[in-house]
C-alpha cells in the first residue's frame, strides 16, 4: 500500500454512460497526476495538478474528459459519453514538490480498471 | 517512435538466473525511473537515477547518460520477481512537475 487510494477499483459501464473516478493522494503531497494504461502498454500522461490548479492536460484528454482537484486534496476524473476506446486502467499518482522536480518520487494508486461495453 | 524503448518485451527465466532489462531513450532527461507493476495494476518505484549505479538487495540499476541507456539487473532471480518492469524518464525542462514518460514495459516471468 503506497498510501494513494483510488475508487472504484473496477468499473464496467455501457457505451454512452458517464463515469467518475476518485483519487485520494498522500495527504501532504501537493502534486497529483493522472495516467492511462491500455493493455500491454506503458502508462500515458493525462493531466497534472499542482495543489488545486490543473497545470497541464495531454492531447489525449478530449473534451469528454474533465478532471478536478478541489481544495488541492482528492481529485476526480470524469469521462462523459464513454466509448469502447476509453477502456483502460486509469492510474493516479502523487508527489511532494521539492526544489528539484527531478527528485520527486511519484507514489501510484492501485488504479481503476474501466471496461466500456 | 517512442521516446522510451525497452527490450526485451517479454522475458522468461529459470529461478536463479541473472536477468537484464534494457532501456533506451531519445530525449534529454533529468532523471530515469525503474518501476515494478504487479498483476492488478499497482506500480512501485524501484530506483530513480540521474547518473551512475544504484543497488538495492538483488536489484541493480545503471545509467549511461552519454549513450542514453539504462539497464536493470536482477541477480539470483526468484519467482516472486515475476512482474512488469517499466522504465520511465523525466524530460529535461519538463513543465509538468515530475511528469513521467514511460516505456512499454518488460513482462518478466521467473519459473521455479
Amino acid at each position: 500500500d503506497t498510501g494513494v487510494s483510488q475508487d472504484p477499483r473496477h468499473k464496467i459501464t455501457k457505451r454512452g454512460q458517464n463515469v467518475t473516478f476518485r483519487c485520494d493522494p498522500i495527504s501532504e503531497h501537493n502534486r497529483l497526476y493522472w495516467y492511462r494504461q491500455t493493455l500491454g502498454q506503458g502508462p500515458e500522461f493525462l493531466t497534472y495538478f499542482q495543489n488545486e490548479a490543473q497545470l497541464e492536460k495531454s492531447r489525449l484528454l478530449s473534451d469528454r474528459f474533465s478532471a478536478e482537484r478541489p481544495k488541492g486534496s482528492f481529485s476526480t476524473l470524469e469521462i462523459q459519453r464513454t466509448e469502447q476506446g476509453d477502456s483502460a486502467m486509469y492510474l493516479c499518482a502523487s508527489s511532494l514538490a521539492g526544489s528539484n522536480p527531478s527528485t520527486d518520487t511519484q507514489y501510484f494508486g492501485p488504479g481503476t480498471r474501466l471496461t466500456v461495453l | 517512435k517512442n521516446e522510451v524503448e525497452q527490450s526485451p518485451q517479454n522475458l522468461t527465466a529459470q529461478e536463479g538466473e541473472f536477468i537484464t532489462i534494457n532501456c533506451s531513450y531519445s530525449v534529454g532527461i533529468s532523471a530515469l525511473h525503474w518501476l515494478q507493476q504487479h498483476p492488478g495494476g499497482g506500480i512501485v518505484s524501484l530506483f530513480m537515477l540521474s547518473s551512475g549505479k544504484k543497488k538495492h538487495g538483488r536489484l541493480i540499476a545503471t545509467i549511461n547518460i552519454q549513450e542514453k541507456h539504462s539497464s536493470l539487473h536482477i541477480t539470483a532471480s526468484h519467482p516472486r520477481d515475476s512482474a512488469v518492469y517499466i522504465c520511465a524518464v523525466i524530460r529535461l525542462r519538463e513543465t509538468s512537475g515530475s511528469r513521467l514518460t514511460f516505456g512499454e514495459g518488460t513482462q518478466l516471468t521467473v519459473n521455479p
